[in-house]
């Protein structure tokens, strides 16, 4: 089975630390993405990458960075965490077309 | 910009019940609109998808309605079961390579038994 993995269901990190959040694809995909998902916003895109050290912003970008060295791996970064960056973090991936994302099962993220 | 307004926010059905979620999008571009499934603790799930060359698109009990002059669409659940109690997202995009999805903000369906 295909599949998305993010490396932590949970993360508690104090305000001011730099953050890693890892996602890896075992299915060969061209296209990764991050959103994030926040109560009555929905699922808001972050950045995204369509090949290997490729990143296009997305629609809410500031406070984060991305990464993607090997095509599998697609790592969302935030430089300096603050409160309003606690939330659920989801990766996803998809072939060089939109259909048929497939998503992680996501990473929640306090900040304190 | 919110590219794609999803209603309701909340639904409560009764099991064996007709759920009915509604999207408006304002991109005449977008010409694939598919529908995502999220359970409590999972990722969002790929349920159905339309694209704009038919009204209606059907499988199982679930079903896409598709209103191209209004820019609208909807999911229909028939039967509704307690199973099908999760979250749903409607998503857009331009379908083409390199293209991203623009999800709308979600409604949480409850059916009760």
């Amino acid at each position: 089975d295909v599949k998305v993995t993010q490396s932590s269901r949970y993360l508690v990190k104090r305000t001011g630390e730099k953050v890693f959040l890892e996602c890896v694809q075992d299915m060969d995909h061209e296209n990764m993405f991050w959103y994030r998902q926040d109560p009555g916003l929905g699922l808001r895109l972050i950045y995204f990458s369509y090949d290997v050290k490729m990143k296009e912003k997305g629609d809410i970008p500031e406070g984060y960075s991305v990464s993607r060295e090997k095509k599998e791996r697609f790592s969302l970064i935030l430089e300096s965490a603050s409160t309003n960056q606690t939330s659920m973090y989801l990766c996803a991936s998809s072939l060089k077309s939109p259909y048929g994302y497939t998503f992680g099962s996501g990473t929640r993220l306090t900040v304190v | 910009q919110q590219q794609v307004k999803q209603s309701p926010q909340s639904l409560i059905v009764q099991k064996g019940g007709i759920s009915i979620i509604n999207c408006a999008y304002e991109n005449t571009a977008f010409d694939y609109f598919p529908w995502y499934q999220q359970f409590p603790g999972k990722g969002p799930a790929l349920l159905i998808a339309i694209r704009p060359d038919v009204s209606e698109k059907k499988e199982g009990r679930f079903t896409i309605s598709f209103n191209k002059s209004a820019k609208q669409f909807s999911l229909h659940i028939m039967d509704s079961q307690p199973g099908d109690s999760a979250t749903y997202f409607c998503a857009a995009s331009t379908g083409s390579s390199g293209d991203k999805l623009t999800f709308g903000t979600g409604t949480r369906l409850a059916v009760r038994p």
